[in-house]
């Protein structure tokens, strides 16, 4: 149990264009869903908070008309990165909290991740 | 909000030996703390997790110990074999929002 999906795994695209990032909880519903960026040899970095039926909360620093995140229903949410850039290269990784566990203990599961490299 | 400090950020050991990965935490309200592994090019996976109600869990050559007075958490494998070999991540929760994450620890087991 306890599934996070991620699509595409790797993407490659050119300046300018946009890419969609799914997230789905595959075996569980998920009110709530994170987005997390993270570069070669460092931590995870929380960029976003996604709950189901409402607007994204973004963390200090994070373009949310650059990055936007879309949570359409308890298992799918969408990490779109708008006019990506070299530097919007990264490894992104989502995670989603289980409505029954996470309400107390704030358990999280992660996708495996997707590799955006911006040419 | 939650801050969490992570060492060592390297640790070498050989194969057969313990390992051991320290952790402390700023929010005294914390009650849950999770241990990823994560691989080359992979997603972190939970490979262990402490609630705040209990001090010490184990599962197999894997345990966690919790010291919730002294705000720290520490990861501990035994009998580490090459395939250990990866980046653990520590994790607290900041009130009800993301997990706050640990710097890294590059375990590296020689066989």
């Amino acid at each position: 149990g306890a599934v996070v999906s991620q699509h595409p795994s790797r993407v490659i695209c050119k300046s300018g264009t946009s890419v969609k990032i799914e997230c789905r909880s595959l075996d569980f519903q998920a009110t709530t869903m994170f987005w997390y960026r993270q570069f070669p040899k460092k931590s995870l970095m929380l960029m976003a908070t996604s709950n189901e039926g409402s607007k994204a909360t973004y963390e200090q620093g994070v373009e949310k008309d650059k990055f936007l995140i879309n949570h359409a229903s308890l298992t799918l949410s969408t990490l779109t990165v708008t006019s990506a850039h070299p530097e919007d290269s990264s490894f992104y990784i989502c995670s989603a909290r289980d409505l029954q566990v996470g309400t107390v203990y704030n358990e999280q599961f992660f996708g495996p991740g997707t590799r955006l490299t911006v040419l | 909000g939650e801050n969490v400090e992570q060492h060592p950020s390297t640790l070498s050991v050989q194969e057969g030996d313990s390992a051991v990965i320290k952790c402390t935490y700023s929010d005294s309200a914390s009650n849950y703390f999770p241990w990823y592994k994560q691989e080359l090019g992979k997603g972190p996976q939970l490979i262990i997790d402490i609630r705040s109600n209990v001090g010490e869990k184990k599962d197999q050559r894997i345990a966690v110990t919790l010291n919730k007075t002294a705000k720290h958490f520490s990861l501990h494998i035994t009998e580490t074999q090459p395939e250990d070999s990866a980046v653990y991540f520590c994790a607290a929760p900041w009130g009800r929002r993301a997990l706050t994450f640990g710097s890294g620890t590059r375990l590296q087991v020689q066989p």
